[in-house]
């Protein structure tokens, strides 16, 4: 069964720094999400992104995040400058048209 | 705002020992209702989707109906490797952006 594919598995950076999380959906999907989970606590929706643009974002996202599709197959999410309670498991996702979501294993995040 | 509240909160069941998850929700036009299994460190994998009140979909040993207000996940006769934590989530409207609930994590003891 195709997967989405995120890498890496686990990043470790200083407050501060920009991270770049990484992602492959399954190809022929035509949305894109990223949700993150902070340990204990629900999945959190940050970003949906259809047709080569934000569709929606949660409050959640601000001006420190961002996404982008730059070669039509990967889909990141930059983070440009951590705080810690960035420290998350960040979760890709993407679905076809209307359907269930398929998620990748995460990237978990922690910020020092 | 799309609201999902799912109890209990945590479960231990024998193995054998059936039960049922609630996840009540409170939406403006239910879309659909998503029901996920997540394993520690992993990403949800999904197992449902309902559409409407009355609905009912199977799926070895996991049953989950839906009613204007709540779904449940039934579990019958539970083995170990059913321990997992289950995550409801809802879309409401012309909304593709699924709310999740915090989950019941389910442990079955051999």
């Amino acid at each position: 069964e195709p997967e989405v594919t995120q890498t890496p598995s686990h990043q470790v950076t200083q407050m501060g720094q920009e991270v770049i999380l990484r992602c492959v959906p399954i190809s022929n999907h035509l949305y894109f999400y990223w949700y993150r989970q902070i340990l204990g606590q629900k999945v959190e929706f940050l970003v949906s992104f259809y047709n080569n643009e934000i569709s929606e974002k949660s409050e959640i996202f601000d001006d420190q995040f961002s996404v982008e599709r730059p070669d039509g197959s990967n889909f990141t999410l930059k983070i440009r400058s951590t705080k810690l309670e960035d420290s998350a498991m960040y979760f890709c996702a993407s679905r076809a048209e209307s359907e269930k979501l398929f998620f990748g294993s995460g990237t978990q995040l922690s910020v020092l | 705002e799309d609201q999902v509240t799912q109890s209990p909160e945590a479960l231990r069941l024998q193995e054998g020992e059936s039960s049922s998850l609630n996840c009540s929700y409170t939406v403006s036009g239910l879309r659909g209702l998503f029901w996920y299994r997540q394993d520690p460190g992993k990403g949800p994998e999904f197992l449902f989707t309902l559409y409407s009140a009355g609905e009912e979909k199977e799926k070895e040993r996991l049953k989950a109906t839906l009613t204007k207000k709540e779904s449940f996940l039934h579990i019958t006769a539970p083995k170990p490797e059913d321990s997992a934590t289950y995550l409801c989530a809802v879309e409401s409207g012309g909304s593709y952006i699924p709310t999740f609930g915090r989950g019941t994590s389910l442990i079955v003891h051999p």
